[in-house]
């Protein structure tokens, strides 16, 4: 089965670059969230989208913004990295009828 | 502030032990999610808990959502070195709102 496609799976950029992750959810899934989780953390909840309009927002920093296109993939923006941004970032997909999350495998963001 | 409140963070047992995690909120949540994951990959669903008082076993897991749904706990029987992992707790508040995870528990389960 087809399961929620993350890239890339790792990337390392400098201090005050720029970086983009894209996601693609579950064919007819209607919503995508984005997570960052920290070294020992728990996922922290950024951002949302269902049906390609933003839906729920958490602790997004204004530095990054995100979108969900017309094929419903997503991309997280990122900019002015941080040493603090270091961290996996997860995509998940929901059908939306259950609240049931299928997460992908992640992108590694390393800050130098 | 952490809403979902996971209880142990760390446990270290040996094969063939029983444990259990719990996960408390304040908060009444529309339904509850239990996943667990290995380092460097996502977290892989296990169970969704809806109703109050409901009960569901899944092999040796067994997971029960408080009668008010605002807790929940996991139970494993006769824990094996593969349930090692990290398990989140995770609570939606409502349909198509944010999911929001517990701090989660890093079993470890030695031979």
């Amino acid at each position: 089965a087809a399961g929620v496609i993350q890239s890339p799976r790792h990337l390392i950029k400098e201090k005050r670059e720029t970086a983009t992750l894209k996601c693609y959810p579950i064919p007819r899934h209607d919503t995508v969230y984005w997570y960052q989780q920290g070294p020992g953390q728990d996922p922290q909840f950024l951002i949302s989208f269902y049906e390609k309009m933003q839906s729920d927002k958490g602790s997004i920093p204004d530095r990054f913004s995100a979108q969900q296109f017309s094929d419903y993939h997503s991309e997280l923006n990122m900019s002015s990295l941080e040493l603090g941004d270091s961290a996996l970032y997860f995509c998940a997909s929901s059908p939306g009828s259950t609240g049931e999350l299928f997460f992908g495998e992640g992108s590694r963001l390393t800050v130098l | 502030t952490q809403l979902l409140e996971q209880s142990p963070q760390f446990l270290s047992i040996q094969e063939g032990e029983n444990l259990t995690v719990y996960c408390n909120s304040s908060s009444v949540f529309s339904s509850l999610q239990w996943y667990r994951q290995e380092p460097g990959e996502g977290p892989v669903l296990l169970v969704t808990v809806v109703t109050g008082g409901e009960v569901k076993k899944l092999k040796r897991l067994t997971f029960q959502f408080g009668d008010a749904r605002k807790d929940s706990s996991l139970h494993i029987t006769a824990a094996q070195p593969g349930d090692t992992g990290l398990y989140l707790c995770a609570g939606l508040y409502n349909q198509g709102g944010k999911l929001i995870f517990g701090q989660g528990t890093e079993l470890s389960v030695k031979p």
